[in-house]
């Protein structure tokens, strides 16, 4: 069946410094969207990307779509505390599920 | 702000006990998911319908049933808790037009069973 990969499963950074997660299909993905879950809360709605390449800047984060359609990462710069959190991946292939990768859960320092 | 409520927030039971989630949403929205997820672990799909009188199996098998009586209502039943039940239950729904693929979720019952 269809799988999600996410890497790294955790990453600790200095605030700061810069946090990138990474996200794998097995299969072609008709969309894309990212969500973060705060620590004891549920996951929100980041953004969704569509077209294939698709890069998309929300203040310090940036969101891209592989050219195949099978890839995306979320990068952070200048991390902050409030960054603290768990990012996941979730894709679509056309129906109606929804399979999310296992998530990046960031640690920032202050 | 998520019009999606999930009741209770929190429930701590005995073994053998019968226990209904409940899961409204107020935004007229056909998808609806139940969601599985351990602290801090991945999200395990259980059940999703779509719309009044469908259900479907997720991914990961599990003991709960789910019924869709009416489109808001999307509730999950556990007929005999069991210490590996112990987990949060995410419910969510999916709507329609540019929001199409966007899931919003619920605050989550989290349910200890002792």
């Amino acid at each position: 069946g269809q799988q999600v990969m996410q890497i790294p499963q955790y990453q600790h950074v200095q605030e700061g410094e810069d946090f990138t997660t990474y996200c794998n299909s097995s299969t072609t993905l008709s969309n894309i969207q990212w969500y973060k879950q705060r620590p004891g809360g549920h996951p929100v709605f980041l953004i969704q990307l569509v077209k294939s390449g698709e890069v998309k800047k929300q203040k310090r984060l940036t969101f891209q779509f592989g050219e195949a359609k099978k890839n995306s990462s979320l990068h952070i710069t200048a991390t902050q505390t409030t960054d603290v959190g768990t990012y996941f991946c979730a894709g679509n292939t056309g129906g109606f599920k929804t399979i999310f990768g296992a998530g990046t859960r960031l640690f920032v320092k202050a | 702000e998520a019009d999606i409520y999930q009741t209770p927030r929190y429930l701590v039971i005995g073994t053998g006990k019968k226990i209904t989630l409940e899961c409204s949403q107020t935004m007229g929205h056909d998808k609806m998911y139940w969601y599985q997820q351990d602290p801090g672990m991945e999200l395990h799909l259980i059940h999703y319908s779509y719309g009044v009188n469908s259900t479907e199996k997720g991914d990961l098998s599990s003991e709960s049933t789910v019924s869709r009586i009416r489109t808001e209502h999307f509730p999950l039943t556990l007929e005999s808790a069991r210490p590996s039940h112990t987990s949060q239950y995410l419910c969510a729904s999916r709507g329609g037009g540019s929001g199409a693929n966007v899931l919003t979720f619920g605050a989550g019952s989290r349910l200890t069973v002792l």
